[in-house]
């Protein structure tokens, strides 16, 4: 399968900071990636669909404006968490949607969040 | 949208065969099921995925009912490293290619 990567793998910020997290397709190309988030002993939420060169579409309750998606290149996604509150904490994983293989996405390790 | 239905838990003894079931009775087209698995703190790991036939690779089997609308995942041999929650993932819907994740079943290993 593909190998997803994602940095930082952990992150500890204070309320009010932004965080950035990289998404990064380390054997395919995507024009398609997806964020999800995850909290304790719940199962994943998808948050985001990021386009590689347009802008991504955001699943009904999450804010544009506070988890801010670019998709610069197609290899990498990113996710920024603006203004971060501990409400936020939680752990965001990535998936890759690899193209002209429309079959199957691979998934990244995951970033584990902690806001203070 | 195309909804699934798995088992909230489930436990194996080690070395044992282990069936997961999940019923997908709303799909439809000819999209793919797909099946992850989730580590504690790990992103989900791709195990198999199949559209009409029984499709078999190093990690599981999926056996997909003829009507399509359940599937089972087969681990023939489990061992404590397999436990995790398992994803049955329904069909892309719309075309949209978004993975809807429901609870998954848990499996529990037991030495």
């Amino acid at each position: 399968g593909a190998v997803v990567s994602q940095h930082p793998s952990r992150v500890i910020c204070k309320s009010g900071t932004s965080v950035k997290i990289e998404c990064r397709s380390l054997d395919f190309q995507a024009t398609t990636m997806f964020w999800y988030r995850q909290f304790p002993k719940q199962s994943l939420m998808l948050m985001a669909t990021s386009n590689e060169g347009s802008k991504a579409t955001y699943e009904q309750g999450v804010e544009k404006d506070k988890f801010l998606i670019n998709h610069a290149s197609l290899t990498l996604s990113t996710l920024t968490v603006t203004s971060a509150h501990p409400e936020d904490s939680s752990f965001y994983i990535c998936s890759v949607y690899p193209t002209g293989v429309r079959e199957t996405q691979y998934f990244g390790p995951g970033t584990r969040l902690l806001v203070l | 949208d195309a909804k699934t239905t798995q088992p909230n838990s489930m436990e194996s003894n080690e070395e044992e065969p282990v069936h997961l079931p999940c019923n997908h009775s709303t799909i439809s087209g000819t999209d793919y099921i797909h099946w992850y698995r989730q580590l504690p703190s790990q992103g989900p790991e791709y195990v198999i995925h199949g559209l009409t036939s029984n499709v078999n690779n190093r990690m599981a089997s999926l056996a997909i009912a003829e009507d399509r609308k359940s599937s089972t995942l087969i681990l023939h041999r489990a061992t404590l490293r397999d436990a995790a929650v398992y994803y049955c993932i329904p069909p892309l819907t719309s075309g949209t290619y978004k993975y809807i994740f429901g609870t998954g079943t848990r499996l529990k290993v037991l030495a």
